[in-house]
């Protein structure tokens, strides 16, 4: 399976913009690239996804690059709330019946207030 | 809320026990994952299911095994429990076989094996 890069922790400030990078350099072209969070003492939740187009939601926004070795999840105006732990995962479409979905170690986000 | 329910929340047990973890859906949904999370490691698959009966193996399976035997429940057992296998273990849903289906999680069981 491709395996995905990110930065172990990061930190922002409250209302101001945070990018978080992924780098996924041996991913696929049948692979879609999905966000997942996990708030403190809860199972992770899901973010949002894309294939190769950037896609936004009521949650973040996802920039891929176009030759899709990285992409960038982008809260717009950080909160307290989105103190989380970040994963970035590649999903294989072609693949999906033995879908193994491992999630690496992902990155710390602290918000400073 | 995807209706996923573990339980039980928190289980203290000794070694050598039997334990066993229940993970509860009410969607009717078809692939159920059991994961286990240790610090500085991340989520790990332990066991996976995709459908009544039917289940296969993650990348840290030794020392569990799991079953299914009507859609809504996937149970994860530690037949001899063992001091490693002191962790958050959550488990997960989806509804569909395709990528872009969302995965739901629940919100997991703290197990300490003394």
């Amino acid at each position: 399976d491709a395996k995905t890069t990110q930065p172990n922790s990061m930190e922002s400030n409250e209302e101001e913009p945070v990018h978080l990078p992924c780098n996924h350099s041996t991913i696929s072209g049948t692979d879609y690239i999905h966000w997942y969070r996990q708030l403190p003492s809860q199972g992770p939740e899901y973010v949002i996804h894309g294939l190769t187009s950037n896609v936004n939601n009521r949650m973040a926004s996802l920039a891929i690059a176009e030759d899709r070795k990285s992409s960038t999840l982008i809260l717009h105006r950080a909160t307290l709330r989105d103190a989380a732990v970040y994963y970035c995962i590649l999903r294989d479409r072609s693949n999906f019946g033995n879908e193994k979905l491992t999630f690496g170690t992902g990155t710390r986000l602290t918000i400073i207030p | 809320d995807a209706g996923i329910t573990q339980s039980p929340r928190h289980k203290v047990t000794e070694t050598g026990t039997p334990v066993t973890l229940r993970c509860h859906q009410t969607e009717n949904h078809r692939y159920m994952y059991w994961y286990r999370q240790d610090p500085g490691h991340g989520l790990r698959l332990i066991h996976y299911s995709y459908g009544v009966k039917d289940t296969d193996k993650g990348e840290v399976s030794d020392g569990y095994s799991v079953s299914r035997s009507k859609t809504e429940d996937f149970l994860l057992t530690l037949e001899s429990a063992t001091s490693s296998q002191t962790s958050v273990y959550f488990c997960a849903i989806k509804s569909r076989d395709t990528a872009n289906e969302k995965l739901f999680f629940g919100s997991g069981t703290q197990l300490s094996v003394l």
